[in-house]
């Protein structure tokens, strides 16, 4: 199994501009989750998806902040428009949400930085 | 609400020296504990958890933590640190949902040669 892919793995954009993030799950999980790291706020919790449904977005900052998961295979986190305070490392992860017992599995995440 | 804390943000060690690692959680109920290690560039890798039975939980590269309920802690620790060790630890604390975890800060760990 590859893991959970994220891309791209850098982002560079101005200000103002619109950012998509993207991640594939590992095949079979059916929870998938959106983090943010920061130096000043660790790590945070964004959104969560189960079987493609958005269960919890509480940990989303603002409107500018949207997530989709059109398909099992597939989710996107979109920044419009993006600020300099977005700047992170956004991390996807997933997990098999049927088990308890099963932890997540974290992609190699997506470095944002705003201009 | 559920928190977790790591007092120490930075620790650094010998190579072959023993390490342990400090967490102390809050939670209602009885939780799911988990360490991760996370090394440059990299995700977040899962170490070792715990559910439920023995308190000593044993995990890959040859951590092993210790849940102790009169405590509210969950120690990580290693008899002889590698150079290779040397990354960010983090402990987290989540309910029946994996996902939901709560994080700490992180460890920073140097490992000295």
């Amino acid at each position: 199994d590859a893991g959970v892919i994220q891309s791209p793995r850098h982002e560079v954009t101005e200000m103002g501009q619109e950012v998509t993030l993207r991640c594939k799950p590992i095949s079979g999980h059916n929870s998938l989750f959106w983090y943010r790291q920061t130096m000043m706020r660790g790590l945070e919790l964004l959104i969560y998806f189960n079987n493609n449904v958005p269960i919890d977005d509480s940990g989303m900052p603002e409107d500018r902040f949207s997530a989709k998961m059109p398909n099992a295979s597939f989710s996107t986190l979109k920044i419009q428009p993006s600020e300099p305070r977005d700047s992170a490392v956004y991390f996807c992860a997933s997990t098999s949400g049927s088990s308890y017992n099963s932890p997540l599995h974290f992609g190699n995440g997506t470095r944002l930085t705003v201009t | 609400a559920q928190s977790v804390t790591q007092p120490d943000i930075h620790i650094t060690v010998s190579e072959g020296a023993s390490l342990e690692l400090r967490c102390n959680y809050s939670y209602g109920a009885t939780p799911y504990l988990f360490w991760y290690v996370q090394s440059p560039g990299q995700g977040l890798q899962l170490l070792l958890k715990y559910f439920s039975g023995d308190t000593l939980v044993q995990g890959i590269k040859g951590f092993e933590a210790e849940f102790k309920r009169s405590q509210s802690s969950f120690n990580l620790r290693k008899p002889s640190v590698h150079w290779s060790d040397a990354a960010e630890y983090f402990c987290a604390v989540a309910n029946t949902n994996a996902g939901k975890s709560t994080f700490g800060d992180g460890t920073t760990l140097t490992v000295k040669p």
